[in-house]
């Protein structure tokens, strides 16, 4: 069975800092799919980053990058420069019927 | 954001009645899904489908049924609500090339309250 755990329920960051979420997953597929998904209070559901277990480079979207670990089945998600706007409950989850982590609630200091 | 949409955003409705949650997108996207999602919980896929006339049954079981008759709509009705069926029910497309995976977006979501 496919497995996705993200261990930290809540997480704060000041803002302008940096910060690391955090998810390890099990899964015995060879190909798949690693995506962080954002929900913003009472908002839609988005893509933040995701990434494909074939490639090795991690993927980096403008502020928010990855650091994909396949042997260790870790894959955290770094946010650079943090903005207010980025409050909100961070999910990771595996591929292909999307398996969701808990989700970490993060929040933004100014 | 996505051409997603979710009907009704929030649906307070007493014990027994039928409801029909609708999903709807305008990006031709073959795949479609159900979540529920418990607040501040992780998400559960309960339905999905890969195209017209297509549905499976995700891993969380659920009583609701769904039906993909038209690419772009895929509704889930609930024949008898009960309070057990208070969540946010989320709906979700995908392009679905062949071969894995590919990204979902997401509607708002319906925040059902059944009393």
């Amino acid at each position: 069975a496919q497995t996705v755990t993200q261990s930290q329920p809540e997480m704060s960051v000041q803002e302008a800092e940096t910060v690391t979420l955090s998810c390890t997953y099990d899964t015995s597929e060879s190909d798949y799919y690693l995506f962080w998904y954002k929900q913003p209070p009472s908002r839609q559901m988005i893509l933040v980053i995701r990434q494909e277990a074939y490639k090795q480079q991690n993927a980096t979207e403008n502020r928010f990058s990855v650091n994909f670990q396949k042997a260790a089945k870790s894959f955290s998600l770094k946010i650079s420069d943090s903005q207010l706007g980025d409050a909100a409950m961070y999910f990771c989850a595996l591929s292909d019927k999307l398996i969701f982590g808990t989700g970490t609630r993060l929040q933004v200091f100014p | 954001e996505a051409d997603i949409y979710q009907t009704p955003r929030y649906l307070v409705i007493g014990t027994g009645k039928k409801i029909t949650l609708e999903c709807s997108q305008t990006m031709g996207h073959d795949k479609m899904y159900w979540y529920q999602q418990d607040p501040g919980m992780e998400l559960h896929l309960i339905h999905y489908s890969y195209g017209v006339n297509s549905t499976e049954k995700g891993d969380l079981s659920s009583e609701s049924t769904v039906s993909r008759i038209r690419t772009e709509h895929f509704p889930l009705t609930l024949e008898s609500a009960r309070p057990s069926h208070t969540s946010q029910y989320l709906c979700a497309s995908s392009v679905g090339l062949a071969g894995h995976t590919d990204t979902q977006y997401f509607g708002p979501g319906t925040r059902l309250t059944v009393l």
